[in-house]
């Protein structure tokens, strides 16, 4: 099955400036990406997704970039805020009509000091 | 709002006791998926429905996890003799089976079994 690694599992970024994690997948056959946030006691909420045809998706001060030849995809947060402060995981699935069944990774605890 | 629902939003539970736990899904979305999540951990898969039917349930945990989905909208997890490591949180998501594939979590239920 589909194995997601994900760094770092902590990142501590001064506001405005700019965090990236970095997630690796081991099925080559994996074709959708999405990054969810979690907030404390919350559910993850999906702020950007991207499928394996594309290289870069951005929206606003979000970006991830994909890379299959590599099977690594990163999520890019630009003038960070104090808001941007949660919990990020990647995922991966291989989209077949047999569902979401994503698998995470581990989780980035991104905190932004004001 | 029209998001995922769960109910109870947190359960406190003696070890043995049975528990189960209610998830609303966005209206339009007929596939509906369980997942659990550990402290620290990323979300882990455990079944999923398309309407009423149960089409993956080969991850839950152990033969004392079960859900149901009697009418294709609604579904109930239940967990039977809980015991301690069953303390985590439960999330439900649920998206559309046509076009597109983002998966919406719900707030998830806090189970803490004493």
């Amino acid at each position: 099955g589909e194995n997601v690694e994900q760094h770092p599992s902590t990142l501590s970024v001064q506001e405005g400036d700019s965090a990236v994690i970095k997630c690796t997948y081991s099925d080559s056959a994996s074709n959708y990406f999405p990054w969810y946030k979690q907030e404390l006691g919350k559910g993850p909420q999906l702020i950007i997704d991207i499928r394996s045809n594309v290289g870069e998706k951005k929206d606003q001060r979000i970006a991830v970039t994909l890379n299959k030849t590599a099977k690594h995809f990163s999520l890019h947060i630009t003038e960070t805020q104090p808001e941007d402060s949660a919990v990020y995981f990647c995922a991966a699935i291989k989209i077949v009509n047999a569902g979401n069944m994503l698998t995470f990774g581990g989780g980035t605890r991104l905190m932004v000091k004001p | 709002d029209t998001g995922v629902s769960q109910n109870p939003r947190h359960k406190i539970t003696k070890r043995g006791q049975n528990v189960t736990f209610r998830c609303d899904p966005i209206s339009e979305h007929n596939r509906l998926y369980w997942y659990r999540q550990t402290l620290g951990q990323g979300p882990e898969f455990l079944t999923y429905f398309q309407n009423e039917a149960q089409l993956e349930k080969s991850r839950l945990l152990s033969d004392r996890f079960s859900a149901e989905r009697p009418k294709g909208s609604f579904s109930t997890l239940e967990i039977q003799r809980t015991e301690q490591g069953d303390s985590a949180m439960y999330l439900c998501a649920s998206s559309l089976q046509q076009g597109r594939t983002e998966a919406f979590f719900g707030q998830g239920t806090r189970l803490t079994v004493v």
